[in-house]
């Protein structure tokens, strides 16, 4: 079936340090991808997404890149705070317009 | 203020007893739906709601129902609980179906005893 998986269930960097998580997706027919954050005790919220036809977008201090070769996503963070500390979730929105989301990265920020 | 809001927030309730969690969004959007979060399995859909009166099973819909007679109002219902079912759970909404953003609600922690 098609699923959406992170190579990393836990990242931990140094507060000042760019992050990267990373997300592999399976199913080459999804067109939009997105990144959420979810931090404790709240629901997912919304960080950045591409669609299918784009390899890069960036936001404020986040860029996310796209690798359709490699059915590759990662959300890049610039200058990590200790207010990133959060789950990030990536998720992908298939033909049938469902969206997929995979089981989250925690990303840990050391002062 | 943009938002999605859902309640109760916590509710512990014993396997069998009946419960709704309500889900009011305020931005107009026709696709609406429920998740369930646990452990190690992320974001699992339950049921969805493309409109008033329209709304089929997403992947985990057994034992849940949904109802959608206002466009606004997405509620979730458990007929008879189980311990199984003791998760959080995440309403959420978007424009449409093929709308991009989609906005989550604060979560509803369950435990069914």
């Amino acid at each position: 079936g098609e699923s959406v998986g992170l190579h990393l269930p836990t990242l931990s960097v140094q507060e000042g340090d760019n992050s990267i998580i990373n997300c592999a997706y399976s199913n080459s027919a999804s067109d939009y991808f997105i990144w959420y954050k979810q931090e404790s005790g709240k629901g997912p919220q919304f960080i950045i997404d591409i669609r299918s036809n784009m390899d890069k977008r960036q936001g404020q201090r986040v860029t996310v890149l796209l690798n359709k070769t490699v059915k590759h996503l990662s959300l890049q963070i610039a200058a990590t705070q200790p207010g990133d500390s959060a789950v990030y979730f990536c998720a992908e929105k298939d033909s049938s317009y469902k969206l997929i989301f995979g089981s989250g990265t925690r990303l840990l920020v050391r002062p | 203020e943009a938002q999605v809001t859902q309640n109760p927030r916590y509710l512990i309730t014993v396997t069998g007893k009946k419960l709704t969690v309500t889900c009011s969004q305020n931005m107009n959007h026709e696709y609406m739906s429920w998740y369930r979060q646990d452990p190690g399995l992320g974001l699992r859909q339950i049921y969805y709601s493309m409109n008033v009166e329209v709304t089929d099973k997403g992947d985990v819909p057994e034992g849940y129902k949904v109802s959608r007679k206002e466009k606004r109002n997405f509620p979730l219902i458990l007929e008879s609980p189980s311990p199984n079912q003791t998760s959080l759970y995440f309403c959420a909404s978007r424009s449409g179906l093929a709308g991009d953003t989609q906005y989550f609600g604060p979560g509803t922690r369950l435990t069914v005893l």
